[in-house]
């Protein structure tokens, strides 16, 4: 079945450093692609998201791009903030088949900014 | 605020009882999906509800049972309760169109069993 991989965390970078989590998945088809981001104590939000292969999705800073070639969806940031810190998941979703959509997370990335 | 709203945010039930979770989606969404969160098993899927019929199944128990209402609120019941089923619990809601739509997530219902 659909699957994703995330890079074990916890991840822990000083304020302004680059940022990498990566993400890779494996489907039958062509699958959407999407980051989202758990603070604590609240339900994930979206954060970007892919639909096809060599999208870029980007958003608050973050970007990443849809790798059909390697399966991959890497996330990325340029210069983190003490703000920034959360958990994220990236997740795959099949194309809707019947109106039946059915979410795929990894495990999830603890994510931690010092100042 | 996503606009899916989850009630109760915190239970606390003993073994071998039963509880209902609710879920509210956001306004205009059709479709509802349940996830369990848990330390050891990640997000798991278990159930897809679309304007009142089940569409997806993931790894629901067959103590667990769903449905959705024709004012599109949902509910989760889980009974025979184990220590095992301790969890956080998220509804999220979607529009569903023509393709793949993102999904907004509730604050989740955190289950306790003792």
């Amino acid at each position: 079945g659909d699957s994703v991989t995330q890079m074990e965390g916890p991840v822990t970078l000083s304020e302004e450093a680059f940022l990498t989590i990566n993400c890779t998945y494996t489907a039958t088809g062509y699958p959407s692609l999407f980051w989202y981001v758990q603070y604590p104590g609240e339900g994930l939000q979206l954060l970007l998201k892919a639909t096809k292969a060599d999208d870029k999705g980007s958003n608050k800073g973050f970007e990443a791009t849809y790798r059909k070639e390697t399966t991959s969806f890497h996330l990325e940031k340029g210069s983190v903030q003490v703000s920034d810190s959360a958990v994220y998941f990236c997740a795959l979703s099949a194309p809707v088949i019947q109106g039946a959509q059915k979410l795929v997370f990894g495990q999830g990335t603890r994510l931690t900014i010092n100042p | 605020d996503s606009g899916v709203t989850q009630t109760p945010k915190h239970l606390i039930t003993a073994t071998g009882q039963r509880v209902t979770l609710r879920c509210s989606p956001r306004s205009g969404d059709l479709s509802v999906y349940w996830y369990q969160q848990s330390l050891d098993q990640g997000l798991q899927f278990l159930i897809q509800y679309y304007n009142g019929e089940e569409r997806a199944k993931g790894n629901i128990l067959e103590r667990f049972s769903a449905q959705q209402f024709p004012d599109l609120h949902s509910e989760l019941n889980l009974s025979s309760l184990e220590l095992g089923d301790s969890a956080l619990y998220f509804c999220a809601s979607g529009l569903l169109g023509q393709g793949v739509s993102p999904l907004h997530f509730g604050n989740g219902t955190r289950l306790t069993v003792t």
